[in-house]
Formats: C-alpha cells, sequence, structure tokens
C-alpha cells in the first residue's frame, strides 16, 4: 500500500536533548511538508522540500532542522533550541503537479 | 495574508440531524479549496479539493461547496462515526508560487450522538 509513515508514534524529550522524528513516503512525491499541531490552532508549517537536497524554512522553523538525501525519506530534528516543543507532529508529501497533500499518521512530542 | 476561518469551533448533532460547517478565505487567485477530517490523535484524511466556484463534490453522507468567499461542508443525516474535526485549507500564494504551502483553519469539531 502507498503512503506515508511516521515514527515513533509517541516521543519522550529530556530538557537539552536533540530528537529526531522519521517521515518516509513511497508515494513518489517529490514535496514533503512537516507541520505542527497545537490544541486550538490550525497547522502551521515548519520546513518543507520540494526536490531532494533542497529545503526552505516555513512559518515556525526556529529550533528546528530538515534533511532531504533520499526521495522518500524527510527526517526532523526538534533540537534543544526549541523551548517549546510539546506538540503533535504532520508529515505531508504532495505531487509537483497537484495542490492536495497527504498526511501521515503523526508523532505526539512530549517534554519529561 | 492568507486567512482561513471556520465556523462553528464546535458542533453538536444528533443523529440524524443535518447541518452545515463554514469555512470562509482570503487569498488572491485561488488555486483550490482542500477539506480534511481528522480523528483524534491521528493525521488529516483528504476529503475534497474544490477548484472554481459553483463546484461541488460529494462522498457518502458529506457534500463541498465552493463560492468566491466561502465553501460549506453540508453533513447530511449524520451518524456517530461521523465525529471528526474537520479542517480546510488554502494554497498560501506567495508571489504566484505556493511552493504547496497550505494555511489551515482552526477546524470545526464534530459530535454527533446517537
Amino acid at each position: 500500500d502507498g503512503g506515508i509513515t511516521q515514527s515513533p508514534k509517541y516521543l519522550f524529550r529530556k530538557e537539552g536533548q536533540n530528537v529526531t522524528l522519521s517521515c518516509e513516503q513511497n508515494l513518489n512525491h517529490d514535496a514533503m511538508y512537516w507541520y505542527r499541531q497545537d490544541p486550538g490552532q490550525g497547522l502551521r508549517l515548519i520546513y518543507y522540500s520540494q526536490i531532494v537536497n533542497d529545503f526552505q524554512k516555513g512559518d515556525i522553523a526556529e529550533g528546528y532542522s530538515v534533511s532531504r538525501e533520499k526521495k522518500e525519506s524527510f527526517p526532523l530534528t526538534v533540537t534543544s533550541a526549541q523551548k517549546n516543543p510539546t506538540a503533535f507532529y504532520l508529515c505531508a508529501s504532495r505531487e509537483t503537479a497537484r495542490e492536495t497533500q497527504y498526511f501521515g499518521p503523526g508523532t505526539r512530542l512530549l517534554v519529561l | 495574508e492568507d486567512q482561513v476561518t471556520q465556523s462553528p469551533e464546535a458542533l453538536r448533532l444528533q443523529e440524524g440531524e443535518s447541518s452545515s460547517l463554514n469555512c470562509s478565505y482570503t487569498v488572491s487567485g485561488l488555486r483550490g479549496l482542500f477539506w480534511y477530517r481528522q480523528d483524534p490523535g491521528k493525521g488529516p484524511e483528504f476529503l475534497f479539493t474544490l477548484y472554481s466556484a459553483g463546484e461541488e463534490k460529494e462522498k457518502e453522507r458529506l457534500k463541498a461547496t465552493l463560492t468566491k468567499k466561502e465553501s460549506f461542508l453540508h453533513i447530511t443525516a449524520p451518524k456517530p462515526e461521523d465525529s471528526a474535526t474537520y479542517l480546510c485549507a488554502v494554497p498560501a500564494n506567495a508571489g504566484g508560487t505556493s511552493y504547496g504551502k497550505l494555511t489551515f483553519g482552526q477546524g470545526t469539531i464534530l459530535t454527533v450522538h446517537p
């Protein structure tokens, strides 16, 4: 089945620690996105990548980093500089010729 | 700046009680409006894309419509399994190129009681 997978489902971060969230897709989509979702707020864009080895900051990139070494993978690192990391993180992908984005199941990040 | 506003924030219906959710948008050069369904603790599930005013799309008990300023998601004879948060979104417009960024509304939490 084609789709987007995210792991882990739950992730716990200790203060000062960097953690990495995984996102993999087998839809052969060129573009991939990371969003953050907080209660009572809409989804906010963290980073996006339109093609391998290229990515751009979204609206709330501070404290986060990404890489895009393979078309299928777009991992997100939440660094110790992100002071309020507790949120639900969603990865999405899109065909270049279409606007519709498809989402993964999400990772919930909690701070210990 | 692109804006998407959804109303109401929450809607409680009895099973079989039809209603509508609203999504108002302000964007120059609309390149589509998307509806998603999100269950608690899960990622948004794509429902519909609408591209032009007057367009309608249906899926089971859901029908989405689009005007030049807003979109409606009509729910006919809802069932408890329709309970979810419904999100609408539009592609952002940045100098004619969106790079696929979506601007989301806050969502409407729908609860359907048996």
